[in-house]
Order: structure tokens, then sequence, then C-alpha cells
């Protein structure tokens, strides 16, 4: 019962570096979202995509890139990491915008 | 300003006590609402839609006001494993827009 899987849990970068943020899930949803969550600023949207090969921006798309070649699968890559990306990514997936929202556990990433 | 916007609290409460959180959005368009529950450190979790008529799931309330634009969560009789961040979400066009969160402290 996988549900939403975000790999890493953890992960330090330093300034400048590339990565990828990995999400799956095993529901057949459609629409699939990133947000960071920072203190006081609460759960921001990155990207967000409405069906495979569909992607657009949220709120905060700057730094980040996404692609959707799957159903299953979103991954989030950060360009070129800087200490303002510093936060916890959660990945989430539903059938729908309006339906329940199942996320993943959060990477925690740390940029120095 | 925030499109949703919540007291982020904390509501240090007794057990027993009963809460209630308000929740105030800016966007007229915003066509449904939800409640996620958040533990500390976990994910979010979706702990109720709200309707326009109000709805209730056991010791939970949830109550929309379109023509003031807020939303609120009624919780009775308060349980110390109710403690955890309430996370207000307004859905608009292809995205769900979240509040801060308000933070519950259920004590014993």
């Amino acid at each position: 019962n996988a549900g939403v899987t975000q790999t890493p849990k953890f992960q330090v970068l330093k300034t400048g570096q590339s990565m990828t943020l990995q999400c799956a899930q095993d529901m057949n949803h459609e629409y699939m979202s990133w947000y960071r969550q920072d203190p006081g600023m609460g759960l921001r949207l990155i990207h967000y995509s409405v069906g495979a090969g569909i992607t657009d921006q949220g709120e905060v798309p700057n730094g980040y890139n996404v692609s959707r070649s799957t159903t299953e699968d979103f991954p989030l890559r950060l360009l070129s990491a800087a200490p303002s990306q510093t936060s916890v990514y959660f990945c989430a997936s539903s059938y729908g915008v309006g339906a329940e929202a199942f996320f993943g556990q959060g990477t925690r990433l740390t940029v120095v | 300003r925030k499109e949703v916007e919540q007291d982020p609290g904390p509501f240090n409460v007794p057990e027993g006590a009963t809460v209630a959180f308000n929740c105030t959005y800016s966007n007229s368009a915003s066509q449904s609402f939800f409640w996620y529950r958040q533990d500390c450190r976990k994910e979010p979790k979706l702990l109720m839609s709200v309707y326009s008529s109000g709805n209730e799931d056991g010791r939970f309330t949830a109550q929309l006001n379109r023509a003031s634009q807020y939303i609120s969560l009624l919780i009775r009789d308060s349980k110390l494993s109710d403690s955890a961040t309430y996370l207000c979400v307004a859905r608009a066009t292809n995205k769900l827009i979240f509040g801060t969160g308000t933070l519950l402290a259920v004590q014993p």
C-alpha cells in the first residue's frame, strides 16, 4: 500500500549543486503537485501537473523544473541549489485538484 | 495579503475542551474548501471537506460562510491526540491554496 513515495527523505547540498527529488504514486492519480513548507509560510505550491505531459507553475517556481512523462512519476529538479531553497518539500497526488490530496512523507533539504 | 489566512496560535486547551478555529479566504471564486491535519514533522492529511451546508464528522464540525468568506472548524471534547497543526485549504482553479496553519496543543 505505497501511496506517494518521495525520495530521498533527507539531503544536504552545497550551493550550486543540482539534484532531483523523486516522487512516485501508485494510485493512478492524474493530478500531482510539489510544495515547499517553511516556518511561518505554510505550504507553497511550486509546480503542478494535471496529467502526463502537462505541467504548470505554481506560486514559487523559480529555481525548479518538473516533468511528467508518466502518470506515476513527477520529479522535481533543483537546477543550482541556493540556501534559500532550504526547506521541507512535499509531493502530493489526487484524482483531481478538488479531490483528497495524498502527500508523500517529505524531503528535508538543507543547502549550505 | 495571503489568499488563505489563519491565526497561527498556539491554542493551548485542556482535555475535554471545545476549541474553534477560523480561516478567511480572499478569492471569492474559490470553489471548495478543506481542513487538513499535520502532525509534527509529518505530512498533511485530509481531515474533512467543508460544505456550504456545514458538515460534521464525530467530534469535528466544519462550516463555510461564503458571504463573509470564512471557514471554521470546531473540535468538541478535545483529546490529547488532537494536538497537531490544522491547515485551512481553498481550491482555486487547478490548485490548492494552503493557510499557514493553526497549532493546537491539548493539555492533560
